[in-house]
C-alpha cells in the first residue's frame, strides 16, 4: 500500500524560505495528483495546493504568491516550497494523496503523518 | 471561496450515544463532501467521500448525509477510538476548503 514520509527542516527563520518533501513508496507518483495540507498549533485543517499527475497546479488564494509544489519522478517524491515566511507559517505539515472519481477528485485519501515546521529567529 | 461551516463546535458523548455532526456549505456544492476523523499527534483518517460513500476499512457506524448545502456525519454508537476532531471538505472546487472541526468529547 502506498505510504508518504515528509521531510524537511524543523526550524525557519523569518523573512527565509520553507523546502518540505514528501517521499511517496509503495506506488508510482505519477499515477496520482498529489496535495500539501497544514494546521497551525491549536487551528483547523488549511489546504496548501495540489500537483496533478500531468504536472498542473493549483494553490490556495491565501498563499498563492509565495507556494510552489513540484514533483521530482526519477525519485518517486513531490516538494513544497514556500518563500518569506512568517510566524504565521508555523504548523504542521502534511502531503496526502488525492482520491480520483468517475466526475472529479473526492478528497484526500492517504496521509502522511506530518512534520511540524516552526518559524523563529 | 466556498465556506464549510460545521455544528457544533464540540459535543460531550458517551460510549454508546449516536451522535450527529453537522457542515453547511456557503453554496451548492452537489455531493462534494467528504470526512475526516483527526486525533492529536495524528495524521487525518479519511472516513467518508461523496457526502455519503464510506471509505474502505472504515467502520459501519459511520455514516453520511445530505447535498447541496447543508450535509451530516453521524456515529450510530459511539465507541472508545471514536473520541477525537471531525472535519468537512469540501470538493467541489479549488481551492478546496475545511470546516473548522467538531471535537467529541467523552462525557
Amino acid at each position: 500500500q502506498v505510504q508518504l514520509q515528509e521531510s524537511g527542516p524543523g526550524l525557519v527563520k523569518p523573512s527565509e524560505t520553507l523546502s518540505l518533501t514528501c517521499a511517496v513508496s509503495g506506488g508510482s507518483i505519477s499515477s496520482y495528483s498529489w496535495s500539501w495540507i497544514r494546521q497551525p498549533p491549536e487551528k483547523g485543517l488549511e489546504w496548501i495546493g495540489y500537483i496533478s499527475n500531468s504536472g498542473s497546479t493549483n494553490y490556495s488564494p491565501s498563499l498563492k504568491s509565495r507556494t510552489t509544489i513540484s514533483v521530482d519522478t526519477s525519485r518517486n517524491q513531490f516538494s513544497l516550497r514556500v518563500t518569506s515566511v512568517t510566524a504565521a507559517d508555523t504548523a504542521v505539515y502534511y502531503c496526502a494523496r488525492m482520491l480520483l472519481g468517475r466526475q472529479g477528485y473526492y478528497g484526500l485519501d492517504v496521509w502522511g503523518q506530518g512534520t511540524t515546521v516552526t518559524v523563529s529567529s | 471561496d466556498i465556506q464549510m461551516t460545521q455544528s457544533p463546535s464540540s459535543v460531550s458523548a458517551s460510549v454508546g450515544d449516536r451522535v450527529t455532526i453537522t457542515c453547511r456549505a456557503s453554496q451548492g456544492i452537489s455531493s462534494w463532501v467528504a470526512w475526516y476523523q483527526k486525533k492529536p499527534g495524528m495524521a487525518p483518517k479519511f472516513l467518508i467521500y461523496a457526502a455519503s460513500n464510506l471509505q474502505s476499512g472504515v467502520p459501519s457506524r459511520f455514516s453520511g448525509g445530505g447535498s447541496g448545502t447543508d450535509f451530516t456525519l453521524t456515529i450510530s454508537s459511539l465507541q472508545a477510538e471514536d473520541f477525537a476532531t471531525y472535519y468537512c471538505q469540501q470538493a467541489n472546487s479549488f481551492p478546496w476548503t475545511f470546516g473548522q472541526g467538531t471535537k467529541v468529547e467523552i462525557k
